[in-house]
């Protein structure tokens, strides 16, 4: 079965300061994985996606990701934190093409506070 | 460009009472899918419609039905609500049933009591 694990529920940081959002994911096939961020009182919106092409994807606003095979993770960086950043970040891995179409497998999330 | 809109944005009811929210998909999708998310998780895949047939389910029970109309817009309907039922519900259009992303809409607040 697939599931994917975001390894903390709250990050704070500075103003500035990088940003770094961890998710391990298990799969027994090659996953589609993505990045979705949802502000306050608002849908998700996505921030990047892997599909099996370049390991280290860019996305939105300055994010980005790298897709290690070897560690199953999927970890959200960003050089330099924004106060607009503040959310919930989503870590989503696909289930296999086929069986379950169209359904993402969502993490429970981690909510990045920034401080000026 | 319109993307995915949803209606009501907010709506209360009562134990036992029944609901039907509603969903615009982007203009150019034909794929609805459904997402129910409770307080401080992740969102949970309920259905998702295309070609006005439901083609995949999560573990939902059967309370949670839904309909696809030749516009491609869509309606979640939840019989005999529980307390347990209050959640943001969200709508994600897509085009086609592959892995096209997902672009969702601002969800409906449902509170029940």
């Amino acid at each position: 079965a697939q599931s994917v694990t975001q390894l903390d529920s709250h990050v704070s940081v500075s103003e500035g300061t990088p940003v770094l959002l961890r998710c391990n994911y298990s799969s027994s096939y090659s996953p589609s994985l993505f990045w979705y961020v949802q502000h306050p009182n608002k849908g998700l919106q996505l921030l990047l996606k892997y599909t099996s092409a370049a390991t280290l994807v860019k996305g939105i606003n300055g994010f980005e990701a790298e897709f290690k095979k070897s560690e199953t993770s999927f970890h959200l960086t960003k050089p330099s934190a924004h106060m607009s950043d503040a959310a919930e970040y989503f870590c989503v891995v696909t289930p296999p093409l086929g069986n379950q179409g169209g359904k993402l497998i969502f993490g429970q999330g981690t909510e990045l506070s920034v401080k000026p | 460009d319109a993307g995915v809109t949803q209606s009501p944005t907010h709506l209360i009811k009562t134990r036992g009472q029944q609901v039907t929210l509603r969903c615009s998909p982007k203009s150019g999708h034909d794929t609805v899918s459904w997402y129910q998310q409770a307080l401080g998780q992740g969102p949970q895949f309920i259905f998702q419609y295309y070609e006005e047939e439901e083609r995949q389910r999560g573990n939902f029970p059967d309370r949670f039905s839904g309909h696809q109309f030749p516009n491609y817009s869509s309606e979640l309907n939840v019989n005999a609500l529980l307390l347990g039922d209050s959640a943001l519900y969200l709508c994600a259009s897509s085009s086609g049933l592959g892995y096209s992303p997902l672009h969702f809409g601002n969800g409906t607040r449902l509170t029940v009591t």
